[in-house]
């Protein structure tokens, strides 16, 4: 049964900082993976889905990377600024699946 | 426009009472989705349609029954409302299933609170 763990549940990072959010997974059989991020109070965005052929995709200040065989993602974001604060949570699709197995997010604060 | 729009926003009933949430798309998507958030932010899958047809229909009671009746719509009827109903229930779509039509967008929640 597929887990997917993101660590840590919380962040607290100085604007202007590089960071980055682990995501990892129990079965490397993934269809995909996929980063979404949560606003209080919001609904979720999607911010990029990863392939299982595919080791990374970018958006601006995102790359997210993916490593099947080591059941690992990480959302890395550049230049971070207060208004990346906000719930990051990681997905993953498992091959002959359609539904989404979710980690609990992790809480970004970026203080200015 | 909004994407995908959920109604009601709040919603604060008894226990025992019989509810619906409903939810619109207007992005022309084949699939869509229930899901409910706990009070400790863990998302669950509930139900999943594509193109009207029942994919995924998670353990969930059946008091809680989806009615989809068109693609554009998939709304949420709960029976019986018990207090461990209380959560914040998202509406999601998705283009359709295969690759590159995954990403899910996601409606902005109902809270809904049972006392």
């Amino acid at each position: 049964k597929q887990e997917v763990t993101q660590i840590p549940a919380a962040l607290s990072v100085p604007e202007g900082e590089n960071l980055v959010l682990n995501c990892s997974f129990t079965d490397s059989a993934i269809y995909n993976l996929q980063w979404f991020r949560q606003d209080p109070g919001k609904g979720l965005t999607s911010l990029l889905l990863i392939q299982s052929s595919q080791r990374e995709q970018t958006s601006g200040r995102l790359n997210a990377s993916l490593d099947k065989s080591s059941g690992r993602s990480t959302l890395y974001i550049a230049a971070s600024q207060p208004g990346d604060s906000a719930t990051y949570l990681c997905a993953v699709r498992a091959d002959g699946d359609y539904q989404l197995i979710w980690g609990a997010g992790t809480k970004l604060i970026i203080k200015p | 426009d909004t994407a995908v729009s959920q109604t009601p926003k709040y919603l604060v009933t008894q226990m025992g009472n019989d509810k619906s949430i409903k939810c619109e798309q207007n992005l022309g998507h084949d699939t869509m989705y229930w899901y409910k958030q706990d009070s400790k932010k863990f998302l669950k899958i509930m139900f999943s349609y594509n193109n009207k047809e029942l994919i995924i229909n998670e353990t969930v009671p059946n008091r809680f029954s989806p009615k989809s009746p068109d693609k554009a719509h998939l709304n949420l009827h709960i029976n019986s409302l018990e207090l461990g109903d209380s959560a914040v229930y998202f509406c999601a779509s998705s283009p359709g299933l295969m690759r590159n039509q995954e990403t899910q967008y996601f409606g902005p929640g109902t809270r809904l609170l049972v006392l």
